[in-house]
């Protein structure tokens, strides 16, 4: 089981352009939580997605929006990137309603320049 | 709000010695507590929780509900533990984890 799959891995964009990024939950895991941790700092939610729709979100823009395929998979967009975006993104899978602990991607390397 | 606090950036002890990495957290329910740890190079990765009251690695956390931490302990460091401890909060099952700042562990020959 490869776990949690992120791609890619470091990406470097201009400001106003859009990213998107991508995640593949670990084997039986349905939902998918998307993080932005900028340097020095803990994890912060963007949002959540189960069952193809967002089930929570954070503290962020409109700029950021997501999706969730049948296959779990999902994708991270953000729009009109600003310097600030600059952060590593990162995924994190769970089973629904389960007390377990999320799993972890590596993460994603976004540098807007 | 859900809140949690790690007031300690860098936490640096001598091998053999104890470590008690803080966490507090504001929340007016009964949470789930976790620890995260991310070793150098290496994705960040579930620890332990409150709810299996386990030990791993040798570290234990306790949660307090009247002081509203969750402080993790370990009696004896060892080198391999030093690493980036995230304390997380969620509210229930399935809901999305709020984590602390962190705190950086150094623990020195």
């Amino acid at each position: 089981d490869a776990g949690v799959t992120q791609s890619p891995t470091h990406l470097i964009k201009t400001r106003g352009q859009q990213v998107t990024l991508r995640c593949s939950p670990k084997s039986g895991h349905d939902t998918v939580s998307w993080y932005q941790q900028a340097l020095g700092q803990g994890p912060q939610f963007i949002f959540q997605y189960y069952e193809e729709e967002e089930r929570q979100r954070g503290n962020f823009p409109d700029r950021f929006s997501g999706h969730q395929f049948p296959n779990y998979s999902s994708e991270l967009n953000v729009n009109a990137l600003l310097l600030g975006d600059s952060a590593l993104y990162l995924c994190a899978s769970s089973l629904a309603d389960s007390h377990y602990g999320y799993t972890f991607g590596s993460g994603t390397r976004l540098t807007v320049v | 709000a859900q809140r949690v606090t790690q007031p300690e950036k860098l936490l640096s002890v001598f091998k053999g010695a104890p470590v008690e990495l803080k966490c507090n957290y504001s929340y007016s329910g009964s949470p789930e507590l976790f620890w995260y740890v991310q070793y150098s190079r290496q994705r960040l990765q579930l620890l332990l929780r409150h709810i299996s009251r386990e030990s791993i690695k040798g570290f234990t956390a306790d949660l307090n509900k009247g002081e509203t931490s969750f402080h993790l302990k370990k009696p004896f460091a060892q080198e391999e533990d030093s690493a980036m401890y995230y304390c997380a909060l969620r509210a229930k099952a399935g809901n999305m984890l709020t984590f602390g700042g962190g705190t950086r562990l150094m623990v020195k020959p």
